[in-house]
Parts: C-alpha cells; structure tokens; sequence
C-alpha cells in the first residue's frame, strides 16, 4: 500500500459545528503531516508529528487541533471556524527526506 | 521571504516538444528537492526528485537537473503529452531530525497543446 487516504474528500460545515477529518497511511511512515492550500496558492505547513509526537505547529489557530492515536492515523478536529479557513486540506507521510506522499486532500467550505 | 520560487507561473508548449519548468532557491541548507504535479482540488503527486549529492535525476520522460552554485533547479518533460498540462510545484527540504518540512515554490501551470 502506497498511498495516503483521506476521508471526507468534500465537507462543509457552519461556524459552530465541531468535525474531524481523517487521514490513514500503511506505509509505515514515522512523519505525518497537515497541509493547507488555498486557490492558486502552493500548500502550506500546518503541522508535523513524529513517532506520534506532535513535533511541529506553525503558528496554527487553536480552532484546529490535530491527534495522532497511533503511527498509521492522523486527525485534525476543528472547532468555530472562520469562512476564510476554507480550503483543501492535505495529509502527507513520508519516511525521511523520501517517499514524501500526499493524499487526495478534503475540500473543507465553512458557511 | 520566499525562499523556493518559481518565477513563470505558466508555460505552453506544443506536444511532443520539450516542457522545462524552473526552480530557483535562496537557502542553501536544503538538500533535497521534489517536483510534484498537482490537478485542481487534489493533493500533489510526486513525480521526481534529487539529491543535492547529484546533478541529474531521470525518470523516464523526467529529468531534474540541479545546479547548486546557482541554487536552481529544473524540470524537463521530453516529450510532453497533453496529459502532463497541470500545475508542477518544486518543493526543498532540509536533512536532520525526523521532520521533512517542505517548502514549496508557488507553482508553474503548464499547458500542453496537441
């Protein structure tokens, strides 16, 4: 298995709402990754862990809050988002510098 | 500051010739470079990548090739396919520890015409 999953591939959720999106990776990657990328724009690091440890936040609004249960799963739940926090978000593994790979991303729209 | 850039946001070239795609870097700590392509409202798909160690990487109709006095990279599609127009984003990172950043360039749109 090669590839990075991601579930819902669309959601859209009001300004209350609480959700999580998923992300699932069997390739035995020890780095996984949120991205966010809006139109027109190149990704944008959201955060990293590794070995299930939260290694990375770049300066993330608490409105988004990411878990990694165990080394193949990683979520991010997010809570009272703005409309501009809509974008697709991207999960990404990688083992080192290689096999850096990226699932198919879920297009968030907050209303 | 923007440290991968890719300073032609589009291309166009005829099938069957030559794409190149242009990467240029400001910090010389990176030492691995990636080139992704990316269709609206998916995630990126790794195409090919290099070492710093190296000057060329080839993969079929890919090659990168790197120039790391200049810090610039390239991407050649020969020959290029009406199936290859997308976005191409270069993408560096830096060795040590266990996270692998990347920063991205923001992104050639090529246009392939048959």
């Amino acid at each position: 298995d090669t590839e990075v999953t991601q579930t819902p591939k669309h959601l859209v959720m009001g300004m209350t709402n609480k959700k999580s999106l998923k992300c699932e990776q069997h390739m035995g990657h020890r780095a996984m990754y949120w991205y966010k990328q809006k139109a027109k724009k190149p990704p944008e690091l959201m955060f990293v862990y590794s070995y299930e440890k939260l290694s990375i936040n770049e300066s993330v609004p608490s409105r988004f809050s990411p878990e990694c249960p165990n080394s193949s799963l990683l979520n991010l739940h997010l809570h009272a988002l703005q409309p501009e926090d809509s974008a697709l978000y991207l999960c990404a593994s990688s083992q080192e510098q290689v096999g850096y790979t990226f699932g198919s991303g879920t297009r968030l729209t907050v209303v | 500051d923007q440290q991968v850039k890719q300073n032609s946001p589009s291309l166009s070239v005829q099938e069957g010739r030559i794409s190149i795609l242009n990467c240029d870097y400001t910090n010389s700590m990176f030492d691995y470079f990636l080139w992704y392509k990316k269709y609206p409202a998916e995630g990126p798909t790794f195409l090919i990548s290099i070492s710093s160690i190296k000057d060329k990487n080839e993969d079929g109709r890919f090659t990168v090739f790197l120039n790391k006095s200049a810090k610039h990279l390239s991407l050649h599609i020969v020959p290029s396919q009406p199936g290859d127009s997308a976005v191409y984003f270069c993408a560096a990172s830096m060795s040590g520890g266990s996270n692998y950043k990347l920063t991205f360039g923001k992104g050639t749109l090529l246009t392939v015409n048959p």
